[in-house]
């Protein structure tokens, strides 16, 4: 069966510093991985996703990943994050049809 | 702004009260969900419909009845909720066939007392 698993409930960081966010995945094929954030009151948008190809992704906002398949990881990186960066993150594995969500990493950061 | 639109925002209602929340695509899609998003717990996948016709029931109970009329409409019928159904409710669609990503709406708050 499928499932997601994001270690950290919750991350705080100072702001200018580097950030990664922990996904571990379990699939019975070669995945589609994404990564999504939510900030309070809003919907889910879509930072980035893995298909195939280059295991290192590029997103928006600065993000990448970077998919591992021995480790079954897709953890999310930031090298210099940004007050507004503040918001609660969403790992999910699987198709168009069938995604499975990760319990949420949600990121503070101090000023 | 994903193309996905969703009323109301915010939905206050009583456990007897019948209410209907309402999803639109701009995107050209033919696939479309309803998600149901709990305060500490993961986003649970309700319904699912491709080309108008509903593929997926997650075991959500019949007090919630969706109605999907055509690809870039979708509805959530609302009777006689109970308190837990208060939640963020999410609607997504993607390209079946396609790119194979869902995008979001912003969610209705709904409120069940």
């Amino acid at each position: 069966a499928q499932s997601v698993t994001q270690p950290d409930i919750h991350i705080t960081v100072s702001e200018g510093a580097s950030l990664e966010l922990r996904c571990n995945y379990s699939y019975g094929a070669t995945p589609y991985l994404f990564w999504y954030v939510q900030s309070p009151g809003q919907g889910l948008q879509l930072l980035l996703k893995y298909f195939s190809g280059d295991t290192l992704v590029q997103g928006i906002k600065g993000f990448e990943a970077e998919f591992k398949r021995s480790q079954s990881s897709f953890n999310l990186r930031k090298p210099s994050v940004h007050w507004s960066d503040a918001a609660e993150y969403f790992c999910a594995v699987g198709g168009a049809q069938k995604l499975v969500f990760g319990q949420g990493t949600r990121l503070t950061i101090n000023p | 702004e994903t193309g996905v639109t969703q009323t109301p925002r915010h939905l206050v209602m009583g456990m007897t009260n019948k209410k209907s929340l309402k999803c639109e695509q701009h995107l050209g899609h033919n696939a479309m969900y309803w998600y149901k998003q709990s305060a500490k717990k993961p986003l649970e996948l309700m319904f699912v419909y491709n080309f108008k016709e509903q593929t997926e029931n997650n075991s959500v109970p019949s007090r919630f009845s969706p109605e999907c009329p055509n690809s870039s409409h979708l509805f959530l019928h609302l009777h006689t909720l109970q308190p837990e159904d208060s939640a963020l409710y999410l609607c997504a669609s993607s390209q079946e066939g396609g790119e194979e990503t869902q995008y979001f709406g912003p969610g209705t708050r709904l409120l069940v007392l």
